[in-house]
């Protein structure tokens, strides 16, 4: 089966400095992926997505990144606040796999005073 | 107000009971699927159900069951033959369409007792 990790579980960024979240992904069939942000003792809120035929998407104060060669993923946070402080995951959908998700682990971010 | 809802938040169980977990949406999405997370870790399949009437194991199905008798509702029974069920329980859905998110539920923690 396919595997989503996470390069690091854990991630301690200043108070407005920029965040990088990475992951990495197996399956090179996988032609959907998103991030999801997860506060402690909640569901996962949707943050990004961006589909296989895209580099590059931008949100507000976040940006994903996708590198289909090495097959890694990344978020990246602009201007990091105490309120995103949580854990994020990476999840990445292969065609024909009926809208199925697989998840990584995770990466828990703590933004620092 | 649109969205997807877990009851109860937090459910006590005997060894050898079986629960049921409920999760109800109203986003009118066909999908509907049941993670477990453990501690620090990613999120895991155990049922999908793309449409009414009709569901599919994920992952970790042995000790589970569910049904699909309305769009709407996915329940999820816990049953006496999971030999491990302490964990937080994730409920999510989504629209038909190949790159669409999905939306999660706040979960339910569940304690064996």
């Amino acid at each position: 089966g396919e595997s989503v990790g996470l390069h690091l579980p854990t991630l301690s960024v200043q108070e407005g400095d920029n965040s990088i979240i990475n992951c990495a992904y197996s399956n090179s069939a996988s032609d959907y992926f998103i991030w999801y942000k997860q506060e402690s003792g909640k569901g996962p809120q949707f943050i990004i997505d961006i589909r296989s035929n895209m580099d590059k998407r931008q949100g507000q104060r976040v940006t994903v990144l996708l590198n289909k060669t090495v097959k890694h993923l990344s978020l990246q946070i602009a201007a990091t606040q105490p309120g995103d402080s949580a854990v994020y995951f990476c999840a990445d959908r292969f065609s024909g796999s009926a809208r199925q998700l697989t998840f990584g682990s995770g990466t828990q971010l703590t933004v620092l005073p | 107000d649109g969205g997807i809802t877990q009851s109860p938040k937090y459910l006590f169980r005997k060894e050898g009971q079986n629960v049921t977990l409920s999760c109800e949406q109203n986003l009118n999405h066909d999908a509907m699927y049941w993670y477990r997370q453990d501690p620090g870790q990613g999120l895991r399949l155990i049922y999908y159900s793309q449409i009414v009437n009709d569901f599919q194991k994920g992952d970790i199905a042995e000790g589970y069951s569910v049904s699909r008798e309305k769009k709407e509702s996915f329940p999820l029974t816990v049953t006496s033959a999971q030999k491990n069920p302490t964990a937080f329980y994730l409920c999510a859905c989504t629209a038909a369409g190949p790159y669409n998110e999905q939306f999660f539920g706040p979960g339910t923690r569940l304690t064996v007792l």
